[in-house]
């Protein structure tokens, strides 16, 4: 069964640094999403991506957040100045369809 | 923001018996509903969907119906097994965000052998 590829499993950064997180989506996917989770809370959307471009943004997705799409098969998420409060598992999204919405198992990001 | 509201924190069923999960939502655009499964440290693994023309859909033991009118899903899995255990979050979609779910806060359910 397709999947969705999440790297690295686990980040840990110091605070103020640069993280970019991986993901290939699955290949005749044409939407493709990040969420996030921080621990005991719920998954919360962070940002939607169709025709290269963004389709939507939640609040949370700030001036410190961008993603691309830098070839055919990468799907990337980047947080310019990690803040403690960044730490959350990221959840990377593909779908053709509402019903084929499948997730990547998740990057779990540690600012210490 | 609680659009989608799961108020059982928690479940707990014997292996065999009807373990049924709620979610209510207040959006009234929404249009799509699904249900995923997640173990700890994994990403959220699909289940089950509805459409809001339907107000049941079956496959294999899962079970979603929909009540539009009161604003409520429900989950139903028949029979249990231990191997369910896991957290089940409902997430709804539609009016102008095609694709962007938003999640209930999630139910622990457990089934004993």
């Amino acid at each position: 069964e397709p999947e969705v590829t999440q790297t690295p499993s686990h980040q840990v950064t110091q605070m103020g640094q640069e993280v970019i997180l991986r993901c290939v989506p699955i290949s005749n996917h044409l939407y493709f999403y990040w969420y996030r989770q921080i621990l005991g809370q719920k998954v919360e959307f962070l940002v939607s991506f169709y025709n290269n471009e963004i389709s939507e943004k939640s609040e949370i997705f700030d001036d410190q957040f961008s993603v691309e799409r830098p070839d055919g098969s990468n799907f990337t998420l980047k947080i310019r100045s990690t803040k403690l409060e960044d730490s959350a598992m990221y959840f990377c999204a593909s779908s053709a369809s509402r019903s084929s919405y499948t997730f990547g198992s998740g990057t779990r990001l540690t600012v210490v | 923001d609680q659009q989608v509201k799961q108020n059982s924190p928690s479940l707990s069923v014997q292996e065999g018996r009807i373990s049924i999960l709620n979610c209510d939502y207040t959006n009234s655009m929404f249009d799509y509903f699904l249900w995923y499964k997640k173990y700890p440290a994994e990403g959220p693994t699909f289940l089950i969907s509805i459409s809001s023309i339907k107000d049941k859909n079956e496959d294999g033991r899962f079970t979603v119906f929909l009540n539009k009118s009161a604003k409520h899903l429900s989950l139903h899995i028949v029979p249990s097994q231990p191997g369910d255990s896991a957290v089940y979050f409902c997430a709804g979609s539609g009016g102008t965000s095609y694709g962007k779910l938003t999640f209930g806060q999630g139910t622990i359910l457990t089934v004993h052998p």
